[in-house]
Order: C-alpha cells, then structure tokens, then sequence
C-alpha cells in the first residue's frame, strides 16, 4: 500500500524558514517524480513543485519560485520542501503526492494527508 | 500560464441525480486533464486520468469526456458520498500543473 506521511509544519514568522518532509512507503520510491500541492484555508488547490524521479529536474510554481526548493532522497524515501522567505499567503495545508505517469499523461495518483504551515507574527 | 475555470462553483443536487461539471481551459490541453474529488478534511483523491480514463477503484458512475479546450465530469446517479468538491487540473504544461478553482457539490 502507497502511504506518504507529511512532517515538519508549523507556526513560522513572516520571513522565516520551514523544511517540510514526506516520507514515503510502499513503492520504489525512486522511479516516481513527486510533486507537492497546498490549500489555503477554505481556498482551492494550488500546485507548488515538482521533482524528477533522479531528482535532476525540479519545476517550480511562480508564487514560490526563488523561494522554495524541492528536493529528495532517493535512499531514504524522503521527499523535502524548503521554504524560505514566508510570507503570510504561503499559509497553506502542504501535500505532497506521487506523480503517476502513464503513456505521457501525469496525474497525481496518491497524496499524503497533508500539513499545516502558518505564517503569522 | 494556462487557466482552468470550472463551472458551476457550487452546485446542489439530490441522491440519484444525475449532474455534470464543466472545465475549461483558457488555450488547448488536448486531453492532459484530470479531476480529483476531495472531502472536508480530506486529501485529495484522483478520479479520472487523460480526460476519461478512470483511475483504478473509483465507481464507474463517474466518468470524463472532452478534448482541447473543453471537458466534462459526469455523476451517472449521485451517492450520498459523492457529495465533495471536485476539482479539474491540466497537465499538459510542463512547466506548472494548474488547477480549477473547484466545484462544490451539496445536496
């Protein structure tokens, strides 16, 4: 079974930092990209970024490009979320998913349960 | 960037109903879409793959039609599960895979 568990949310100031983490299992984690998503309390889904199955190539969303990376390690099944420079907007539940890919379409076929990153003074 | 406006935002309905919800895409996706559904409190969940292909385990009341522009998610005869906020998203741009603003439906 696909589980992805989110770690690493919380109450941040405006302007600081946060490493976010997603712990995956039950699947060779290598093989797939990953993506994370997040929602705004109360808003819709907002992609954020997307990471290579090597982690080679990494894809970014404007409202967080230069501000957020994405990375991963293949040896621990872990994918990470840095955030850097937060700003009130980035409050958000974070999710990461596993990019699935089937004859060249992406879909995001399994998703963690989410967590809650604030940004508040 | 590509916009993805669904329609209606909010839509009430009965058990048994049957209702379809649009999406549109603001430049053509040939068919790189797909929809999730998602409950209060709750991940999301893949519905339909490709336009309308559906994802393994998901009722095959729901299904999923269009190309280029425009597309339909269809609930053959709703269940008082289904009752959620779906959600439409393009991946045909490799550079960011948006999605629709969300369609809430209550009974």
């Amino acid at each position: 079974e696909v589980q992805l568990l989110e770690s690493g949310g919380g109450l941040v100031q405006p302007g600081g930092s946060l490493r976010l983490s997603c712990a995956a299992s039950g699947f060779a984690f290598s093989n797939y990209a990953m993506s994370w998503v997040r929602q705004a309390p109360g808003k819709g889904l907002e992609w954020v970024s997307d990471i290579s199955g090597s982690g080679s190539d990494a894809l970014y969303a404007n409202s967080v490009k230069g501000r957020f990376t994405i990375s991963r390690d293949n040896s621990k099944s872990t994918l990470f979320l840095q955030m850097n420079g937060l700003r009130a907007e980035d409050t958000a539940i974070y999710y990461c998913a596993r990019d699935s890919l089937y004859r060249g379409y992406v879909s995001l076929d399994s998703w963690g349960q989410g967590t809650l990153v604030t940004v508040s003074s | 960037d590509i916009q993805m406006t669904q329609s209606p935002s909010s839509l009430s309905a009965s058990v048994g109903d049957r209702v379809t919800i649009t999406c549109r895409a603001s430049q053509s996706i040939r068919n790189f879409l797909n929809w999730y559904q998602q409950k209060p409190g709750r991940a999301p969940k893949l519905l339909i793959f490709a336009a309308s292909s559906l994802q393994s385990g998901v009722p095959s009341r729901f299904s999923g039609s269009g190309s280029g522009t425009d597309f339909h998610l269809t609930i053959s005869s709703l269940q008082p599960e289904d009752f959620a906020t779906y959600y439409c998203q393009q991946s045909y741009s490799p550079l960011t895979y948006t999605f629709g603003q969300g369609t809430k439906l209550e009974i």
